[in-house]
């Protein structure tokens, strides 16, 4: 059974640094590309990045290039976000996502339940 | 940006009724497409990938069609466990994008 367990997430002040962590199971880990997604309560669902199995491959969406680092632990079947620079528009549920294949041009094949991250002074 | 329009937003619809949600592409993105489900507090669930394949263990009351820019999702006969926001997604290139949603309610 395929489980994804988000944590680290919580209260940051803007401007100050969170970082996220995802286990995975049940799954070959290192076969499959992983993504960070987020959702505002009540509202849709924004991918935020993905990487590639080898982690050569990562990709960002353009609201967190540059303030937002994807990572991965493969032997440790761990996906990380570090998150710098927040604002209160990443105030969002977060959810590690499996990908579909190798790489994260791909779709989301399993969501674990998220992690709330909340940007306030 | 691939941007992805939803409709409806919203339906409700009896038990047993067949309902069908459209999602349409800013530009052609060929069967790159996904389908979500998202129940109240629940983290998304995928039913549908590559326009039409479901996943295992989807219900085949559940079913895709589409390709090139309108795509659509369509539930053959409507059940009470099936009152979910359900979301399409673009994989055809970066930023992976999402539709607006469509909740689904019993009437």
């Amino acid at each position: 059974e395929v489980q994804l367990v988000e944590s680290g997430g919580g209260l940051a002040q803007p401007g100050k640094s969170l970082r996220l962590s995802c286990v995975a199971s049940g799954f070959t880990y290192d076969d499959f590309a992983m993504h960070w997604v987020r959702q505002v309560p009540g509202k849709g669902l924004e991918w935020v990045s993905g990487i590639s199995w080898h982690s050569k491959d990562i990709a960002y969406a353009d609201s967190v290039k540059g303030r937002f680092t994807i990572s991965r632990d493969n032997p440790n079947n761990s996906l990380y976000l570090q998150m710098n620079n927040l604002r209160p528009e990443d105030t969002a549920l977060y959810f590690c996502s499996k990908g579909g294949g190798w790489l994260p041009l791909f779709y989301f094949h399993f969501f674990g339940q998220g992690v709330q991250v909340t940007v306030s002074s | 940006d691939i941007q992805m329009t939803q409709s409806p937003s919203s339906l409700s619809a009896s038990v047993g009724d067949r309902v069908t949600i459209t999602c349409r592409a800013s530009q052609g993105i060929s069967s790159y497409l996904a389908w979500f489900q998202q129940k109240p507090g629940k983290a998304p669930k995928s039913l549908i990938y590559g326009t039409s394949r479901l996943q295992t263990g989807v219900p085949t009351r559940f079913s895709g069609s589409g390709s090139g820019t309108d795509f659509t999702l369509t539930i053959s006969s409507l059940q009470p466990e099936d009152v979910a926001t359900y979301y399409c997604q673009q994989y055809n290139s970066f930023p992976l994008t999402f539709g607006g949603g469509t909740k689904v309610e019993i009437k």
